[in-house]
This record gives C-alpha cells, sequence and structure tokens, in this order.
C-alpha cells in the first residue's frame, strides 16, 4: 500500500496568517494529487488539485506547490480566515483510479 | 440535489449482528468507493468499484462485503459487526475519463458497535 505522510497533525494559526500543510508521496508514477477539506459532521469535498506537470496552482487564497524531484507537495493558505477551520486531507494516485489519502490535518484559525 | 447520499446517518449495532449501508449516487458515476474514517488514521480505501459487477477489495476489505448491481447504488455489508468496526463510513464517487472534478463524498454513516 501506498503511502502519503501529512503534516503537521494539527495546526494554530491567527486570522489573517499563512497556513501550510505538508505531504509527502511515494509513487512517481502517480499524476493527480488533490487536497480535501473536511467540516465536522461532513464529508470531504475537493479544494484543489495539482498534476505533476506544473509546479504551483493557485484558486483564491489556495495554492498547491509542487515538488517532483522531492516528491513532496504542500497547501498554502493566504490570509486564514476562521471559516478555514477544518480537517485537510492531501491524497495522490491516479486521476481514475484510486486515491490514497493522507492522516489529515486540524487547521484552527484564531480570530 | 445531485450526489451522494448515503443511510442512515447515524447506527448503533450490537457485536455480531448484521447491517447494510446504503450508498446511491445520481450523477451516473461509474467508479463508486467506500471509505472508513478514524481518528488519526485519514481515510482508508475498504471497496471499490468501477462499474455495475464489478468491485475489488481496497486497503481494509475484511469484514465487509460489497456488490454493485447498478450504476447508481453501491451498498456495504457488515455480516457480523465487530468493535473494531467502530468508525465513520463514507461512500464517494467520481466521473469518468474526460470529464473534471474529483472524488464526490456523501455525508457519511457514524456508526457504533457494542
Amino acid at each position: 500500500q501506498q503511502q502519503v505522510k501529512q503534516s503537521p497533525q494539527s495546526l494554530i494559526v491567527q486570522k489573517g496568517g499563512i497556513s501550510i500543510i505538508n505531504c509527502a508521496y511515494e509513487n512517481t508514477a502517480f499524476d493527480y494529487f488533490p487536497w480535501y477539506q473536511q467540516f465536522p459532521g461532513k464529508g470531504p469535498a475537493l479544494l484543489i488539485a495539482i498534476r505533476p506537470d506544473v509546479s504551483e496552482k493557485k484558486e483564491g487564497r489556495f495554492t498547491i506547490s509542487f515538488n517532483k524531484s522531492a516528491k513532496q507537495f504542500s497547501l498554502h493558505i493566504m490570509d486564514s480566515q476562521p471559516g478555514d477551520s477544518a480537517t485537510y486531507f492531501c491524497a495522490s494516485g491516479w486521476r481514475y483510479s484510486t486515491l490514497t489519502f493522507g492522516k489529515g490535518t486540524m487547521l484552527l484559525v484564531s480570530p | 440535489n445531485a450526489g451522494v447520499t448515503q443511510t442512515p446517518k447515524f447506527q448503533v449495532l450490537k457485536t455480531g449482528q448484521s447491517m447494510t449501508l446504503q450508498c446511491a449516487q445520481d450523477m451516473n458515476h461509474e467508479y463508486m468507493s467506500w471509505y472508513r474514517q478514524d481518528p488519526g488514521m485519514g481515510l482508508r480505501l475498504i471497496h471499490y468499484s468501477v462499474g455495475a459487477g464489478i468491485t475489488d477489495q481496497g486497503e481494509v476489505p475484511n469484514g465487509y462485503n460489497v456488490s454493485r448491481s447498478t450504476t447508481e447504488d453501491f451498498p456495504l455489508r457488515l455480516l457480523s459487526a465487530a468493535p473494531s468496526q467502530t468508525s465513520v463510513y463514507f461512500c464517494a464517487s467520481r466521473p469518468p475519463p474526460g470529464q473534471g472534478g474529483g472524488y464526490t463524498f456523501g455525508s457519511g454513516t457514524r456508526l457504533t458497535v457494542v
């Protein structure tokens, strides 16, 4: 089973700050690296995803940075807001096959 | 509303009882899967299906059965529940190759086995 190592387990950021969550994957053949956001009592929802042929993708305040040689990718949340407080999961795999998820990061943005 | 519907939302079982967790999607997605979520363990794949009549095992399949008789439905069966199966279960589907978007998850079933 391919592993996805996610860190940190939990993160506290002040409102307006930058939240950074990191993931490391194993299989260099993977072609799909999404991030999911989960609020309490809800299912995970796709936040942003990247393919390995680009090094960065930005959607609003959310940016994925991808380092293929290091087999690492990270999620940056700019101008973090209390409404961003949630659990974030990275995943890796093939876009049209199964995904392996990281263990999650609980983000708390303090007002 | 289009999406993935899971029932029930909550369930308490006694050890040894059986039950079926229901999952239905109305997006005509061929691929469907079941995950369990446990504290500190993330989402682990139980079983998945790439279309009606086709299923396969994921990372943690023991104690669970699935079948896929229609594109819309993908039920998960616990034949003899054990306390280790206490978890939150999520069903997910995804569009076929060539269409955008990632997995769509249901809202989950919280199962407690006593």
